[in-house]
C-alpha cells in the first residue's frame, strides 16, 4: 500500500528565511505528487503538483519542489517565507489518475518574526 | 476562478440522526471525491465517483454513508445515523478527469478540494 511520509510535524521558521518541507513516499512507480496547504479553518488548496517531466516544479506563492526518484522524495521549498505562509501542509500522492489521494500527516508551519 | 463549494461550513447533530453534506463541484468535472479529515489526524478518503456510479471507496465508507448527484450540479454525502465518532471535517474534491479520453491524464486529474464542512455529532 501507498504511504507518505512527513517526518516534521512542526517547524518554527523566521520571516524572510528559507524552507524546505519534507516529504517521502511508498510506492513501486512514480506516483503522481502533491503538495496542498491548510490555512486555520480554511479548505486544500493546491500549491503545486508533479506528473512528469522536469523535476523541478514550480508552484503558488513562490513555492516550489523538487521530485527525487532515488530518494523517492519530494520536498517542498521557499526561499523567503512570509508570515502569511504559516499554515499546515500536506503531501499527497496517487499512483495515477482518478485514484484517492493518500495523505500525510501534515506539517505545520510556524512563522516568527 | 470556478472552484468547489461546499454548505454548509459547519453542522452540528445528535448522535443517530442523518445529515445530508452538500458539495458543488466544479461545472466541468467528471470524477467527484469525499474526504475526512478528523481533527488533527491526516485527510482520509472515503468515495470516489464517476458517471452516476461509485468509483472506489474505502474501509471508512461503510452502509452507514451513501452518495449521490441527485442534480446535474450537486454532489452529496449521507449519514445515515451519525456517530460520534463521525466528528470530522468533509471535504469534497472534483476533477475533470475522464477514464473515456485516451488523452486525460496530467493536469485533468488534479483535485481541487472544497472549504470542508466541520461536522459535530454530540
Amino acid at each position: 500500500a501507498q504511504s507518505v511520509t512527513q517526518p516534521d510535524i512542526h517547524i518554527t521558521v523566521s520571516e524572510g528565511a528559507s524552507l524546505e518541507l519534507r516529504c517521502n513516499y511508498s510506492y513501486g512507480a512514480t506516483p503522481y505528487l502533491f503538495w496542498y496547504v491548510q490555512s486555520p479553518g480554511q479548505g486544500l488548496q493546491l500549491l503545486l503538483k508533479y506528473f512528469s517531466g522536469d523535476t523541478l516544479v514550480q508552484g503558488i506563492k513562490g513555492f516550489e519542489a523538487e521530485f527525487k526518484r532515488s530518494q523517492s522524495s519530494f520536498n517542498l521549498r521557499k526561499p523567503s517565507v512570509h508570515w502569511s505562509d504559516a499554515a499546515e501542509y500536506f503531501c499527497a500522492v496517487a499512483p495515477s489518475g482518478n485514484t484517492p489521494l493518500v495523505f500525510g500527516k501534515g506539517t505545520r508551519l510556524s512563522v516568527i518574526a | 476562478e470556478p472552484e468547489v463549494t461546499q454548505t454548509p461550513s459547519h453542522q452540528v447533530t445528535q448522535m443517530g440522526q442523518e445529515v445530508i453534506l452538500r458539495c458543488v463541484p466544479i461545472s466541468n468535472h467528471l470524477y467527484f471525491y469525499w474526504y475526512r479529515q478528523i481533527l488533527g489526524q491526516k485527510v482520509e478518503f472515503l468515495v470516489s465517483f464517476y458517471n452516476n456510479e461509485i468509483s472506489e471507496k474505502s474501509e471508512i465508507f461503510d452502509d452507514q454513508f451513501s452518495v449521490e448527484r441527485p442534480d446535474g450540479s450537486n454532489f452529496t454525502l449521507k449519514i445515515r445515523s451519525t456517530k460520534l465518532e463521525d466528528s470530522a471535517m468533509y471535504f469534497c474534491a472534483s476533477s475533470e478527469t475522464d477514464p473515456t479520453n485516451p488523452l486525460s491524464g496530467g493536469d485533468t486529474d488534479t483535485q481541487y478540494f472544497g472549504p470542508g464542512t466541520r461536522l459535530t455529532v454530540l
